[in-house]
């Protein structure tokens, strides 16, 4: 079945300190991938997503991530968090000619300490 | 531009009640989705709809009914409400194979 793995729920870091989240995926083929970032008691804002290209995407609020094929990953980073990264992350994918329908992980929480 | 919006925020209801949430997207979207969120399962597509007047099962249907009668509006409706469908519930919409748009969410809290 298809499915998104996030294997951290909790991740805490130092202000300024570098951050990695990851994502796995179980999909046949390679689909498009997202990440989310969902502030507490908001919606859901994209960071960056990945259709195809150069493996290594850029998004919003200083964040990337790169695709790598061979381990069926998409791995969020930052080189220096921010306390207003604080935030729970949801890595999704979606099947290409799938209508667009969305498979979350479970989500990571990110607590940033001053 | 509005984006996508969701009405109500919030909503209590009793075990056996019914009600309907409205989604309104402002951005000719062909594609509309609704999901819900439940704590450690991250977010769950219940019913989604490629196009005005259609609509299509997601992963998780049971208990919810929708409607696209008009493009810009995706209703949700819980004829029986039950316990389990307290969760909160996010409404999205897109242009075919493009990103979505999220709303705001309702918490809904079924007694």
């Amino acid at each position: 079945a298809q499915s998104v793995t996030q294997p951290d729920i909790h991740i805490t870091v130092s202000e300024g300190a570098s951050l990695e989240l990851r994502c796995n995926y179980s999909y046949g083929a390679t689909p498009y991938l997202f990440w989310y970032v969902q502030s507490p008691g908001q919606g859901l804002q994209l960071l960056l997503k990945y259709f195809s290209g150069d493996t290594l995407v850029q998004g919003i609020k200083g964040f990337e991530a790169e695709f790598k094929r061979s381990q069926s990953s998409f791995n969020l980073r930052k080189p220096s968090v921010h306390w207003s990264d604080a935030a729970e992350y949801f890595c999704a994918v979606s099947l290409r000619g799938g209508y667009n329908k969305l498979i979350f992980g479970a989500g990571t929480r990110l607590a940033v300490h001053p | 531009n509005a984006g996508v919006t969701q009405t109500p925020k919030f909503r209590v209801l009793k075990t056996g009640q019914s009600m309907t949430l409205l989604c309104a997207q402002d951005m000719n979207h062909e594609y509309m989705y609704w999901y819900r969120q439940d704590p450690g399962m991250g977010l769950r597509l219940i019913h989604y709809s490629v196009g005005e007047g259609t609509t299509a099962k997601g992963e998780v249907p049971d208990g919810y009914n929708v409607s696209r009668l008009k493009k810009q509006n995706f209703l949700l409706g819980l004829e029986s409400a039950a316990p389990s469908q307290t969760s909160v519930y996010f409404c999205a919409s897109s242009y075919s194979e493009e990103t979505q748009y999220f709303g705001p969410g309702t918490r809904l809290l079924v007694l």
